[in-house]
């Protein structure tokens, strides 16, 4: 059974800080690493792609992969209010369906 | 900047009734996806189609559902018989036919069986 594996949270954080959301995924197949956020009642946005080991920035975002341990990490540097959100880590095989965990719901407070 | 648009954003049906979703994917793509939520669940993956047909779908795909791309711009989920169960945000997302392997999502349409 593939799996996506993150702590549901919330996560609370003031404003400015440094939030760290973390996942892991039971696939070694997995060849794609996203994060997506979610507002409450809306769809899935797309913030980060990663797709070899290492960093990826992206503005306050930094999305980390580490292939080995199977592990997907998202640091926002600098976290808003607006930031509060669910994030939600997706994988997959080159072009296939995306499995994606639960979410972490992030509470930013000013 | 383009988007995936859905229609319509929240249909209400009775139980053992027909639905159709529909979905305008982003014009340049040519994957085509549908997942589902169910409220304060994960997001599930139902079917990926490409080339008009279906290249991979979930066991939650079952032979109540069925796919479609009518015309060149709409892409369709039916819903034959419809359940209790199938209450749920359904989403569409579309896909570029060369990497990043980005798929965008669509609004959504939230479904209510009663």
């Amino acid at each position: 059974q593939k799996e996506v594996e993150q702590n549901s949270g919330p996560l609370s954080v003031p404003e400015g800080a440094i939030a760290s959301l973390n996942c892991t995924y039971s696939d070694r197949g997995s060849q794609s690493f996203f994060w997506y956020r979610q507002y409450s009642g809306k769809s899935p946005e797309l913030i980060m792609s990663i797709y070899s080991n290492g960093d990826k920035e992206d503005g306050r975002f930094t999305a980390q992969l580490n292939k080995a341990s199977q592990y997907v990490s998202l640091l926002i540097r600098d976290s808003q209010p607006s930031d509060s959100a669910t994030y939600l880590c997706a994988v997959s095989k080159a072009g296939t369906a995306l499995i994606f965990g639960k979410g972490t719901t992030l509470s930013v407070s000013s | 900047e383009p988007e995936v648009t859905q229609t319509p954003s929240h249909q209400v049906t009775q139980m053992g009734q027909e639905v159709i979703l529909r979905c305008v994917p982003i014009s340049n793509h040519l994957y085509f996806y549908w997942y589902r939520q169910i409220l304060g669940q994960k997001v599930e993956f139902l079917v990926s189609f490409y080339n008009n047909e279906i290249s991979e779908k979930s066991e939650i795909f079952d032979d109540q559902f069925s796919v479609e791309r009518p015309d060149g711009s709409n892409f369709t989920l039916k819903i034959r018989s419809t359940k209790l169960e199938d209450s749920a945000m359904y989403f569409c997302a579309s896909k570029g036919t060369s990497g990043p392997y980005e798929q965008y999502f669509g609004p959504g349409t939230r479904l209510t069986v009663t």
